[in-house]
């Protein structure tokens, strides 16, 4: 079936540092790429997503781009600020089946900024 | 409305008591999903509404899980005879998952 592994945390910097957050995936067919956050005491928001290999989906100064040869779509930022401190999802939506629309996602990363 | 509004929050019950979450999507949204995130499992996908039809509720996890849509538009989830191991925050999604309720956190004691 489906999964999606992301790099385990939690991960700490200090703010202007570059950030890697890693995701692999295995699915059959071809998914959507997804990148959720969850900042403290809020809920789940779409941060960016991917629909189709090298696609680059971006918001908010992320970026993930979607790796088919390496089936990944890892998560960065060039120079993160204290208010990106939240939890980060790696999600992947299976295609077609009866499970259409269904997410996938990884275990979490906590990602915390100091100033 | 707006979004995806879920009731109540929170929700705390004792042991053996029925529960009830509730989910109204976006207006227009046919796709309703509901998700589990608790802190031993992650993120868990429960059960997949079409219009008022459940195609995919292979997520459930036992047979005290049930879930129901009416006119295509709110859905209700059900929890029998709560256990402790059913204490998790319960998500409600709309639109091919690309939108999140709030969530209803549920402990029970």
């Amino acid at each position: 079936g489906d999964s999606v592994t992301q790099m385990e945390g939690p991960v700490t910097l200090s703010e202007e540092a570059f950030l890697t957050i890693n995701c692999t995936y295995t699915a059959t067919g071809y998914p959507s790429l997804f990148w959720y956050v969850q900042y403290p005491g809020e809920g789940l928001q779409l941060l960016l997503k991917a629909t189709k290999a090298d696609d680059k989906g971006s918001n908010k100064g992320f970026e993930a781009t979607y790796r088919k040869e390496t089936t990944s779509f890892h998560l960065e930022k060039g120079s993160v600020q204290v208010s990106d401190s939240a939890v980060y999802f790696c999600a992947l939506r299976s295609a077609g089946g009866t499970s259409y629309g269904k997410l996938t996602f990884g275990q979490g990363t906590i990602l915390t900024v100091h100033p | 409305g707006a979004g995806v509004s879920q009731s109540p929050s929170n929700k705390v019950t004792e042991k053996g008591k029925d529960v009830e979450l509730r989910c109204d999507p976006i207006s227009g949204h046919t796709a309703l999903y509901w998700y589990r995130q608790s802190l031993g499992q992650g993120l868990e996908f429960l059960i997949y509404f079409q219009g008022n039809s459940a195609p995919d509720k292979s997520g459930l996890p036992s047979d005290r899980f049930s879930a129901e849509r009416t006119g295509g538009s709110v859905s209700t989830l059900t929890i029998q005879r709560t256990q402790q191991e059913d204490s998790a925050v319960y998500l409600c999604a709309s639109s091919l998952g690309q939108f999140f309720g709030p969530g209803t956190r549920l402990t029970v004691l």
